[in-house]
């Protein structure tokens, strides 16, 4: 238990369909991330949220829309995604953004299947 | 940009065996550096980091990691792998401060698998 939960933990989704990926932290942290984890590739940062606003945007395709209505929460919205798009989301947060010695601390991740 | 190299995409350990799993960095400066552990199914945990002094750092679950600058490494170590060990390792690398794009960097990952 990290103190980070995420929702649900699978998912499958036909390519015209909308979903979303929902992240809950009870660590009273000030920044959430959305990374993606595919095989055999480094971990990739999507977005960053500070203070629920957003910090960091990696040239993510608009079919991901992330949103962060409150510190303690974050959700990822899915639309017409594409099966390269198939992946382990990560959710994770941190103490402070800025602060880049602060330990991250992750999800289990939602698996992510795009059919 | 920095980056981070773990050369050993997969390595097989008999249980009880001494372990030692490679990470490389390319950075200007000396940065932070960690070291995370991610078991099937599961998120990404912290094994230990590097931020100053002593070069030798010890982590959770009996695993520990050196510093080295002059080879621009940061090797994880641990003296006697039990089967529960057996995961995805990620090397990571991150500025002493967030300028710009640079973030956290991770590496592709090192799979240990553990023999009995």
């Amino acid at each position: 238990e990290t103190g980070v939960t995420q929702t649900p933990r699978h998912l499958v989704m036909g390519m015209t369909n909308k979903k979303s990926l929902k992240c809950e932290q009870h660590l009273g942290h000030n920044a959430m991330y959305w990374y993606k984890q595919s095989a055999k590739k480094p971990l990739e940062l999507m977005f960053v949220y500070s203070l629920e606003e957003r910090v960091e945007n990696n040239s993510v395709p608009s079919r991901f829309s992330p949103e962060c209505p409150n510190s303690s929460h974050l959700f990822l919205h899915l639309h017409t995604l594409q099966p390269e798009d198939s992946a382990l989301y990560l959710c994770a947060s941190s103490q402070d953004f800025a602060d880049t010695g602060n330990t991250i601390y992750f999800g289990e991740g939602s698996w992510l299947t795009v059919v | 940009a920095q980056s981070v190299t773990q050369p050993d995409i997969h390595i097989t350990v008999s249980e009880g065996a001494s372990l030692e799993l490679r990470c490389n960095y390319s950075y200007g400066a000396t940065p932070y550096l960690f070291w995370y552990v991610q078991s099937p199914g599961q998120g990404l945990q912290l094994l230990l980091k590097y931020f100053s002094g002593d070069t030798l750092v010890q982590g959770i679950k009996g695993f520990e990691a050196e510093f080295k600058r002059s080879q621009s490494s940061f090797n994880l170590r641990k003296p006697s792998v039990h089967w529960s060990d057996a995961a995805e390792y990620f090397c990571a690398v991150g500025p002493r401060a967030s300028f710009g794009n640079e973030k956290l960097t991770f590496g592709t990952g090192t799979r240990l698998t553990i023999i009995p």
